[in-house]
């Protein structure tokens, strides 16, 4: 069965980065997109971009460009989210999904990403 | 402020029918597919909903969808206890070129 299993919960300081892994499994990993999608404490699903696994073209949110990477090992079938600067509004879970085109379908447990000083 | 716009709550009684509405506009809902997205408390998202109306293999036909125009609307029939989470409409957005969510519906089942 489709399974992405995400990296565990990380503490940073404010101005520090953060590096999320996204391992999956049960599906051709080059066959679909990674999309990542993040939530605040108490809020909805914010999207932060996706990546082509096919030809690592990416389209991040307007939001996050110049602050997000997204990355990923076919070796390994793994994607990989980095977001820099962090300040206390980075603050949540983040999320990777398996990302046909349309729609983010299968998604991971989440990581939980605290930034406090 | 989320591009889509979704109710903050509704309720029904076990058993009963419930509808969320997701409004958008002519650059997300009105030209690309809708799909929903439930969340239980703690955990991640699950997709019940792609392409406005399809259900992926293991949701039960409780669950359905439409769109008409700029506006999706999901229906859960059968009410259950363990139907109580965050019901989430997203689509594609042209203008924006990014996917955009609805803020979500808690559902309570009473």
């Amino acid at each position: 069965q489709v399974q992405l299993v995400q990296s565990g919960a990380e503490v940073k300081k404010p101005g520090a980065s953060v590096k999320v892994s996204c391992k999956t499994s049960g599906y051709t990993f080059t066959s679909y997109g990674i999309t990542w999608v993040r939530q605040a404490p108490g809020q909805g699903l914010e999207w932060m971009g996706w990546i082509s696994i096919y030809n690592d073209n990416t389209n991040y949110a307007q939001k996050f460009r110049g602050r997000v990477t997204m990355t990923t090992d076919s070796s390994t079938s793994t994607a990989y989210m980095e977001l820099r600067s962090l300040t206390s509004d980075d603050t949540a879970v983040y999320y990777c999904a398996r990302y046909p085109g349309n729609y983010p379908d299968y998604w991971g447990q989440g990581t939980l990403v605290t930034v406090s000083s | 402020q989320s591009v889509l716009t979704q109710p903050p709550s509704v309720s029904a009684a076990p058993g009963q029918k419930v509808t969320i509405s997701c409004s958008g506009s002519s650059s997300n809902i009105g030209k690309n597919y809708v799909s929903w997205y439930q969340q239980l408390p703690g955990t991640a998202p699950k997709f019940l909903i792609y392409d406005n109306d399809k259900r992926p293999s293991g949701i039960p036909d409780r669950f359905s969808a439409s769109k008409s125009g700029t506006s999706a609307t999901l229906g859960i029939t059968g009410l259950q206890t363990g139907d109580e989470a965050d019901y989430y409409c997203g689509t594609w957005d042209s203008s924006l070129s990014a996917v955009v969510f609805g803020g979500g519906t808690k559902l309570t089942v009473l």
